[in-house]
Protein backbone atom coordinates (compact mmCIF):
# COMPACT_ATOMS: atom_id res chain seq x y z
CA UNK A 1 0.00 0.00 0.00
CA UNK A 2 1.43 3.73 -0.75
CA UNK A 3 1.40 5.69 2.42
CA UNK A 4 3.40 8.48 3.76
CA UNK A 5 3.17 9.16 7.01
CA UNK A 6 4.27 12.16 9.53
CA UNK A 7 5.99 12.54 12.85
CA UNK A 8 7.42 14.88 14.72
CA UNK A 9 4.55 17.48 15.87
CA UNK A 10 4.61 18.96 18.72
CA UNK A 11 4.05 22.28 21.11
CA UNK A 12 6.85 24.82 20.87
CA UNK A 13 7.48 28.06 21.87
CA UNK A 14 8.08 30.97 19.61
CA UNK A 15 11.54 31.46 18.72
CA UNK A 16 11.59 27.82 18.85
CA UNK A 17 12.41 24.66 16.20
CA UNK A 18 11.55 21.77 14.80
CA UNK A 19 11.66 18.75 13.08
CA UNK A 20 8.69 16.96 10.70
CA UNK A 21 10.19 13.62 9.34
CA UNK A 22 7.33 11.66 6.47
CA UNK A 23 8.19 8.45 6.14
CA UNK A 24 7.15 6.86 2.44
CA UNK A 25 6.32 2.98 2.26
CA UNK A 26 4.99 1.22 -0.82
CA UNK A 27 6.06 3.13 -3.67
CA UNK A 28 9.98 4.20 -5.14
CA UNK A 29 10.72 7.05 -2.76
CA UNK A 30 14.22 8.20 -4.90
CA UNK A 31 11.77 8.71 -7.86
CA UNK A 32 9.20 11.23 -7.05
CA UNK A 33 9.42 14.92 -6.09
CA UNK A 34 7.45 15.69 -2.79
CA UNK A 35 6.09 18.61 -0.75
CA UNK A 36 5.10 19.80 2.73
CA UNK A 37 1.27 21.77 2.51
CA UNK A 38 0.24 23.04 5.58
CA UNK A 39 -3.42 24.30 7.12
CA UNK A 40 -3.64 26.22 9.81
CA UNK A 41 -6.80 25.25 12.04
CA UNK A 42 -10.28 26.22 10.12
CA UNK A 43 -8.12 27.41 7.68
CA UNK A 44 -7.54 26.57 3.54
CA UNK A 45 -4.68 24.64 2.44
CA UNK A 46 -1.35 26.37 1.76
CA UNK A 47 2.40 24.56 0.19
CA UNK A 48 4.95 25.04 2.11
CA UNK A 49 8.21 23.96 0.51
CA UNK A 50 9.22 21.01 -2.64
CA UNK A 51 11.94 19.04 -3.36
CA UNK A 52 13.04 17.27 -6.57
CA UNK A 53 13.82 13.74 -6.55
CA UNK A 54 17.37 13.72 -6.52
CA UNK A 55 17.35 16.74 -3.71
CA UNK A 56 18.74 19.12 -6.47
CA UNK A 57 16.10 21.67 -6.64
CA UNK A 58 14.43 23.18 -3.63
CA UNK A 59 11.41 25.53 -3.41
CA UNK A 60 9.87 27.83 -0.73
CA UNK A 61 6.57 29.60 0.48
CA UNK A 62 7.95 33.44 0.98
CA UNK A 63 5.84 33.02 4.18
CA UNK A 64 8.70 30.08 5.58
CA UNK A 65 11.64 31.26 3.01
CA UNK A 66 14.80 31.27 5.48
CA UNK A 67 13.15 29.86 8.26
CA UNK A 68 12.89 26.03 7.32
CA UNK A 69 14.75 23.77 5.52
CA UNK A 70 13.42 20.99 3.18
CA UNK A 71 15.76 17.93 2.78
CA UNK A 72 15.35 13.91 1.87
CA UNK A 73 16.81 11.28 2.25
CA UNK A 74 16.30 8.51 -0.11
CA UNK A 75 17.85 5.78 1.24
CA UNK A 76 15.94 6.02 4.08
CA UNK A 77 12.53 6.79 2.14
CA UNK A 78 11.93 9.80 4.48
CA UNK A 79 11.47 13.41 3.87
CA UNK A 80 12.38 16.57 6.46
CA UNK A 81 11.14 19.80 7.17
CA UNK A 82 13.17 21.54 9.32
CA UNK A 83 11.46 24.54 10.92
CA UNK A 84 13.73 27.27 12.88
CA UNK A 85 12.27 30.81 14.23
CA UNK A 86 8.50 29.26 14.54
CA UNK A 87 5.72 31.69 15.04
CA UNK A 88 2.59 32.06 16.08
CA UNK A 89 1.53 32.05 12.34
CA UNK A 90 3.44 28.47 11.63
CA UNK A 91 0.69 26.92 13.98
CA UNK A 92 -0.75 24.08 11.75
CA UNK A 93 -1.57 21.00 10.62
CA UNK A 94 1.80 20.09 7.77
CA UNK A 95 1.38 17.17 5.21
CA UNK A 96 3.72 15.88 3.12
CA UNK A 97 2.06 15.06 -0.48
CA UNK A 98 3.75 13.55 -3.31
CA UNK A 99 4.76 14.32 -6.86
CA UNK A 100 4.31 17.92 -8.70
CA UNK A 101 3.47 17.00 -12.29
CA UNK A 102 0.88 15.06 -14.33
CA UNK A 103 -0.87 11.94 -13.06
CA UNK A 104 1.44 11.51 -10.10
CA UNK A 105 1.04 15.51 -8.75
CA UNK A 106 -0.02 15.96 -4.94
CA UNK A 107 -1.33 12.62 -5.58
CA UNK A 108 -0.99 10.63 -2.26
CA UNK A 109 -1.41 12.56 0.93
CA UNK A 110 0.28 11.95 4.31
CA UNK A 111 -2.08 11.64 7.87
CA UNK A 112 -0.86 15.49 9.11
CA UNK A 113 0.54 16.40 12.27
CA UNK A 114 0.07 19.19 13.99
CA UNK A 115 2.72 22.10 15.24
CA UNK A 116 1.08 24.74 17.89
CA UNK A 117 3.23 27.77 17.83
CA UNK A 118 2.36 29.40 22.05
CA UNK A 119 4.17 30.56 24.80
CA UNK B 1 1.67 33.81 -8.48
CA UNK B 2 -1.38 32.30 -9.89
CA UNK B 3 -3.97 33.22 -8.31
CA UNK B 4 -6.86 30.90 -7.71
CA UNK B 5 -10.61 32.08 -7.40
CA UNK B 6 -12.72 29.41 -6.45
CA UNK B 7 -16.27 30.01 -5.63
CA UNK B 8 -18.88 29.50 -3.99
CA UNK B 9 -17.19 29.63 -0.78
CA UNK B 10 -20.34 27.77 0.43
CA UNK B 11 -22.77 25.84 -1.05
CA UNK B 12 -26.34 24.01 0.58
CA UNK B 13 -27.67 21.37 -1.67
CA UNK B 14 -29.62 18.19 -0.59
CA UNK B 15 -28.86 14.27 -1.39
CA UNK B 16 -29.16 13.25 -5.06
CA UNK B 17 -28.86 17.25 -6.44
CA UNK B 18 -26.26 17.84 -9.27
CA UNK B 19 -23.68 20.60 -8.02
CA UNK B 20 -20.71 22.68 -9.94
CA UNK B 21 -17.82 23.74 -8.58
CA UNK B 22 -15.53 26.78 -10.05
CA UNK B 23 -11.79 27.89 -10.03
CA UNK B 24 -10.46 30.74 -12.25
CA UNK B 25 -7.24 31.02 -12.73
CA UNK B 26 -5.40 34.32 -13.24
CA UNK B 27 -3.49 33.48 -16.01
CA UNK B 28 -3.59 30.26 -17.86
CA UNK B 29 -2.41 26.31 -16.60
CA UNK B 30 -3.04 24.64 -19.26
CA UNK B 31 -4.73 21.38 -17.76
CA UNK B 32 -2.57 21.45 -14.33
CA UNK B 33 -5.28 21.26 -11.83
CA UNK B 34 -6.75 18.78 -9.85
CA UNK B 35 -9.76 18.53 -7.27
CA UNK B 36 -8.98 17.73 -3.50
CA UNK B 37 -12.35 16.46 -0.84
CA UNK B 38 -11.38 17.18 2.71
CA UNK B 39 -13.52 15.70 5.66
CA UNK B 40 -12.82 17.28 8.92
CA UNK B 41 -9.57 15.95 10.67
CA UNK B 42 -8.44 14.32 7.54
CA UNK B 43 -6.21 14.55 4.75
CA UNK B 44 -6.98 16.23 1.67
CA UNK B 45 -7.77 13.32 -1.37
CA UNK B 46 -7.53 14.11 -4.72
CA UNK B 47 -10.75 13.11 -6.97
CA UNK B 48 -9.91 15.21 -10.45
CA UNK B 49 -6.10 15.28 -11.76
CA UNK B 50 -5.64 16.71 -15.08
CA UNK B 51 -8.43 19.17 -14.46
CA UNK B 52 -10.79 16.02 -16.62
CA UNK B 53 -9.30 12.89 -15.33
CA UNK B 54 -11.02 11.04 -12.76
CA UNK B 55 -8.67 9.20 -9.65
CA UNK B 56 -8.62 5.20 -9.38
CA UNK B 57 -11.56 4.33 -6.79
CA UNK B 58 -13.33 7.97 -7.06
CA UNK B 59 -17.02 7.50 -7.85
CA UNK B 60 -18.10 8.29 -11.41
CA UNK B 61 -20.61 10.77 -10.41
CA UNK B 62 -17.80 13.51 -9.55
CA UNK B 63 -16.08 14.98 -12.71
CA UNK B 64 -14.08 18.01 -13.77
CA UNK B 65 -13.97 20.12 -16.77
CA UNK B 66 -11.70 22.94 -18.29
CA UNK B 67 -8.42 23.78 -19.55
CA UNK B 68 -6.66 27.25 -19.40
CA UNK B 69 -8.06 29.70 -16.68
CA UNK B 70 -11.68 28.06 -16.12
CA UNK B 71 -12.51 24.89 -14.30
CA UNK B 72 -15.38 23.28 -13.23
CA UNK B 73 -15.68 20.30 -10.46
CA UNK B 74 -19.41 18.30 -11.04
CA UNK B 75 -21.45 16.05 -8.61
CA UNK B 76 -24.06 14.58 -10.78
CA UNK B 77 -25.78 13.27 -7.86
CA UNK B 78 -25.17 13.91 -4.36
CA UNK B 79 -24.95 10.85 -2.10
CA UNK B 80 -24.52 12.27 2.26
CA UNK B 81 -20.91 10.95 2.03
CA UNK B 82 -19.49 13.83 -0.41
CA UNK B 83 -20.56 16.77 2.58
CA UNK B 84 -17.28 17.88 2.54
CA UNK B 85 -14.84 20.80 1.78
CA UNK B 86 -13.74 21.13 -1.83
CA UNK B 87 -10.41 22.49 -2.86
CA UNK B 88 -8.65 23.33 -6.64
CA UNK B 89 -4.96 23.34 -6.82
CA UNK B 90 -2.82 24.41 -9.69
CA UNK B 91 0.68 22.62 -10.25
CA UNK B 92 1.50 24.49 -13.51
CA UNK B 93 3.91 26.84 -11.80
CA UNK B 94 5.46 27.26 -8.87
CA UNK B 95 4.02 28.29 -6.01
CA UNK B 96 1.41 25.90 -6.35
CA UNK B 97 -1.52 27.23 -5.07
CA UNK B 98 -5.46 26.48 -3.72
CA UNK B 99 -8.70 27.68 -4.36
CA UNK B 100 -9.80 29.39 -0.89
CA UNK B 101 -12.02 26.01 -0.64
CA UNK B 102 -16.13 25.21 -1.12
CA UNK B 103 -17.77 24.08 1.91
CA UNK B 104 -20.61 21.71 1.02
CA UNK B 105 -23.48 21.03 3.50
CA UNK B 106 -26.55 19.49 3.56
CA UNK B 107 -29.69 21.49 2.69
Amino acid sequence: EVQLVESGGGLVQPGGSLRLSCAASGFTFSSYEMNWVRQAPGKGLEWVSYISSSGSTIYYADSVKGRFTISRDNAKNSLYLQMNSLRAEDTAVYYCARGDYGEDAFDIWGQGTMVTVSS
Amino acid sequence: DIQMTQSPSSLSASVGDRVTITCRASQGIRNDLGWYQQKPGKAPKRLIYAASSLQSGVPSRFSGSGSGTEFTLTISSLQPEDFATYYCLQHNSYPPTFGQGTKLEIK
